[in-house]
């Protein structure tokens, strides 16, 4: 149980366009989803918290215009990079947590997308 | 701000080793600390996940302890097998579950 998949798994886009990623929990309803971004042997850096039906919380830093979070259902989060360039180019990985179990603290994260902009 | 330093931040031993990953973290009101496993351009394998009540937690080869007084934990790995070369994060988890990750440490097993 508790598995969460990402979609698409690796994507290439010229400068100037739109990607939108999605992050499903398969198994459970997840009442929060965070996203989280990697650079090249980096550590992984918090990018927003989404909790089902609100608005995201960005962390500092972030630029909520350009990095669009919809929770819109209990299984479903996307994230769309808005006009993308280079510097966009990164790992993005997705957890879920599901806060009305027992062990809701718990976060289950997806095998993420690899992002790249020409 | 809670912040999350792994030492060493890369590790190559010979298999059969028994090695200890460290973990330590400046702000001691955590809700649990979590060690994960990460295979190059692929996502987070969680491996265990110890609750800030807990002491330490066991699966198979992997030992985690946890300090909270002290901030640190330690990631213990039992004959090192090539298999187990990734790199390895530990996140701690404070109040709002927010995840704050340390650098992580990458280990290299040879045969």
């Amino acid at each position: 149980g508790a598995v969460v998949s990402q979609h698409p798994s690796w994507v290439i886009c010229k400068s100037g366009t739109s990607v939108k990623i999605e992050c499903r929990s398969l198994d459970f309803q997840a009442t929060t989803m965070f996203w989280y971004r990697q650079f090249p042997k980096k550590s992984l850096m918090l990018m927003a918290t989404s909790n089902e039906g609100s608005k995201a919380t960005y962390e500092q830093g972030v630029e909520k215009d350009k990095f669009l979070i919809n929770h819109a259902s209990l299984t479903l989060s996307t994230l769309t990079v808005t006009s993308a360039h280079p510097e966009d180019s990164s790992f993005y990985i997705c957890s879920a947590r599901d806060g009305r179990r027992s062990q809701g603290d718990e976060q289950f994260f997806g095998p993420g997308t690899r992002l790249t902009v020409l | 701000k809670q912040e999350v330093t792994q030492i060493p931040a890369a590790l190559s031993v010979p298999e059969g080793e028994n090695l200890v990953l460290n973990c330590s973290f400046t702000d001691s009101a955590i809700y649990n600390l979590q060690w994960f496993r990460q295979d190059p351009g692929k996502g987070l394998t969680s491996l265990l996940l110890i609750q800030s009540s807990q002491r330490e937690q066991t699966s198979g080869r992997l030992n985690a302890s946890l300090d909270k007084s002290s901030g640190r934990s330690t990631l213990y790995i039992a004959a090192s097998q090539p298999g187990d070369s990734a790199t390895y994060l530990c996140a701690v988890n404070n109040a709002g579950n927010m995840l704050t990750f340390g650098g992580g440490t990458r280990l290299m097993v040879k045969p």
